[in-house]
């Protein structure tokens, strides 16, 4: 099975900090991945599919980069409303797999 | 607008089965996948199995092979995942999430479920 590791695991910044949020795959994912918001008592928010490319709707201070192993999210200029969980996500035609998730407080 | 509608919180004794909801609305119910992932307390997010309403079939993780069935009732648009001999490590948060047949990120995803396991 594929193992995705996300680093690190907490991360604290301020409002207007820049961030990056990285993801190791195992092996070759190509382009097969994905990133979501997770905030406590609601739903995840998917923010990139295909490793690069922004879900409608999520504001472009949200990008992603990467593509075979290694792989980041990197949020622009973090706006109060950022502060969350975020898990990356390995995705093919049979199965899934997320990492164990990078949790962002404020500093 | 495309909704996913989940039931409502259960607890079960160990040993029992659990069977949990997901209403569809918003969109052609058998053209998209529905998947299945939890969230124990504390831990993150983990991917359960999959379903397509079209055909029926179905795909459970390794890990839940032999426990989880994940079926679908077209004529009202719903998928249901049940998963049996619980234990007190089952307790968790069940959402369902929806996918495109090819490509299996989550777009779309139910408000949760929780399921507690306890004697």
């Amino acid at each position: 099975d594929i193992q995705m590791t996300q680093s690190p695991s907490t991360l604290s910044a301020s409002v207007g900090d820049r961030v990056t949020i990285t993801c190791r795959a195992s092996q070759n994912i190509n382009d097969r991945l994905a990133w979501y918001q997770h905030k406590p008592g609601k739903a995840p928010k998917l923010l990139i599919y295909k490793a690069s490319n922004l879900e409608p709707g999520v504001p472009s201070r949200f990008s992603g980069s990467g593509s075979g192993t290694e792989f980041t999210l990197t949020i622009g200029s973090l706006q109060p409303d950022d502060f969350a969980t975020f898990y990356c996500q390995h995705y093919n035609s049979f199965s899934s797999t997320f990492g164990q998730g990078t949790k962002l407080d404020i500093k | 607008q495309v909704q996913l509608v989940q039931s409502g919180a259960e607890v079960k004794k160990p040993g029992a089965s659990v069977k949990i909801s997901c209403q569809a609305s918003g969109y052609t119910f058998t053209g998209y996948n529905i998947h299945w992932v939890r969230q124990a307390p504390g831990q993150g997010l983990e991917w359960m199995g999959w379903t397509n309403p079209n055909s029926g079939g179905a795909n459970p993780a390794q890990k839940f092979q032999g426990r989880l069935t994940m079926t679908r009732d077209t004529s009202i648009k719903t998928a249901y995942m049940e998963l049996t001999s619980l234990r007190s490590d089952d307790t968790a948060i069940y959402y369902c999430a929806r996918s495109s047949v090819a490509f299996h990120y989550f777009d779309y995803w139910g408000q949760g479920a929780l399921v507690t396991v306890s004697s």
